[in-house]
């Protein structure tokens, strides 16, 4: 069974304070770690897909990378329109169903 | 942004009573999915497509049922609506032809069951 596990569950950070979110992940044959950003009362935002460990994708001030047990979203000097819910969720060999983990509510402060 | 919409986007309903969600999208990929979001829960899949009259369940189907018969509409059908069916319900499509796996959401129908 796959499993996903993000944390921290929520991160205050000050405007500029940059840091990182971690999904932790078991899966049977990865197929795809993926990234979204969702906004309160809004579906996710695709982010990124991530496919082999070592690989990176960055955009704007956000930056994703992977290992073979977990992934790491690094956020650069955030500004508070960072403040999001950022799921992480996993592929694996077999099926087509995404395995979500339960989200990490950033909010930056101004 | 991916072509997806959902219809309706809020709805009020009743123990008992029937109820169809639909999810329109205008990108021409093969596959589309019914997930639900809950509080202290991550998404979960309800039942997923991969073409036209092509269904499958998902983790969470008890309760559930779907229907495909164009490329472009994916309906999800509460045949007996409970409260425990009160969820946030997205739609969403992907087209791993290309080996891109990436599923684009829509914006999600919020239904409450009273």
């Amino acid at each position: 069974e796959d499993q996903v596990t993000q944390s921290p569950e929520a991160l205050r950070l000050q405007e500029g304070e940059s840091s990182s979110l971690n999904c932790s992940y078991t899966v049977s044959g990865l197929r795809g770690l993926f990234w979204y950003r969702q906004d309160p009362g809004k579906g996710p935002e695709f982010l990124f897909t991530l496919y082999s460990a070592g690989e990176e994708k960055e955009k704007e001030r956000l930056k994703a990378t992977l290992t073979k047990k977990e992934s790491f979203l690094h956020i650069t000097a955030p500004k508070p329109e960072d403040s999001a819910t950022y799921l992480c969720a996993v592929r694996g060999a077999g099926s087509y169903q995404l395995t979500f983990g339960k989200g990490t509510k950033l909010s930056v402060i101004p | 942004d991916a072509g997806i919409t959902q219809s309706p986007r809020h709805k009020v309903t009743e123990t008992g009573t029937p109820v169809t969600l639909r999810c329109h999208q205008t990108e021409n990929h093969r596959y589309m999915y019914w997930y639900r979001q809950d509080p202290g829960h991550g998404l979960r899949l309800i039942h997923y497509s991969y073409g036209v009259k092509d269904t499958d369940k998902g983790e969470v189907s008890d309760g559930y049922s779907v229907s495909r018969s164009k490329t472009e509409d994916f309906l999800l059908t509460l045949e007996s609506a409970t409260s425990s069916q009160t969820s946030v319900y997205f739609c969403a499509i992907s087209d791993p032809s290309g080996g891109q796996e990436t599923q684009y959401f829509g914006p999600g129908t919020r239904l409450l069951v009273l």
